[in-house]
């Protein structure tokens, strides 16, 4: 059964604190694998795709790694204004309908 | 580029009647829209999936004569909740497929029913 997990589901940083988000997925035939930003009370905003492992994507504080089994999101120096639930979510099966993991909220604190 | 628009944004309505929402692609054309629910707190659930031209293919457990999907153009597709209830009340989401796997998502809807 495809799959996706996400941990953990809450994290506290304080402003420069660097760390990561993980998503471990099974999935038959992996179409794209995707990182979604979500603020409350409003729809998810793309972020990133990766097709395959060892792929890699930035975009400001923000990387994305991607392994056959997990993919990382790596945040560096954070601020603030990066708080949110952050989604990851695959797409492949039979059906490739996108499969979400239940999300990190992150907060960063100043 | 890749904004899809939703409306409205929030929608207050008394039980028994019906409700419409609208998913926009602005600014590209979406062969296939999905529709989600999403509760306090909780993930994005699937409900449907929709097609230009073709009927909408809905989850398990998703009432077909409850939400009805029309999705009559490449860059609009419409949810009808009809005969709404306060259990229908819910966050709901779409989102368009951009056509390299991607999907893009509106702003939400926020439905509550009295």
């Amino acid at each position: 059964e495809d799959q996706v997990t996400q941990s953990p589901e809450a994290l506290r940083l304080q402003e420069g604190e660097s760390s990561s988000l993980n998503c471990s997925y099974t999935v038959s035939g992996l179409r794209g694998l995707f990182w979604y930003r979500q603020d409350p009370g409003k729809g998810p905003e793309f972020l990133f795709t990766l097709y395959s492992a060892g792929e890699e994507k930035e975009k400001e504080r923000l990387k994305a790694t991607l392994t056959k089994k997990e993919s990382f999101l790596h945040i560096t120096a954070p601020k603030p204004e990066d708080s949110a639930t952050y989604l990851c979510a695959v797409r492949g099966g039979s059906q490739g309908n996108l499969i979400f993991g239940k999300g990190t909220k992150l907060s960063v604190k100043p | 580029g890749a904004v899809v628009s939703q409306h409205p944004s929030r929608v207050i309505c008394k039980s028994g009647t019906s409700v419409k929402i609208e998913c926009r692609s602005l600014d590209f054309q979406a062969t296939t829209m999905f529709w989600y629910r999403q509760f306090p707190k909780k993930s994005l659930m699937l409900m449907a999936t929709s097609n230009e031209g073709s009927k909408a293919t809905y989850e398990q457990g998703v009432e077909k004569d409850k939400f009805l999907i029309n999705h009559a153009s490449l860059t609009l597709s419409t949810l009808t909740v009809t005969s709404a209830h306060p259990e229908d009340s819910s966050f709901y989401i779409c989102s368009a497929d951009s056509g390299n796997y991607e999907q893009y998502f509106g702003p939400g809807t926020r439905l509550t029913v009295t």
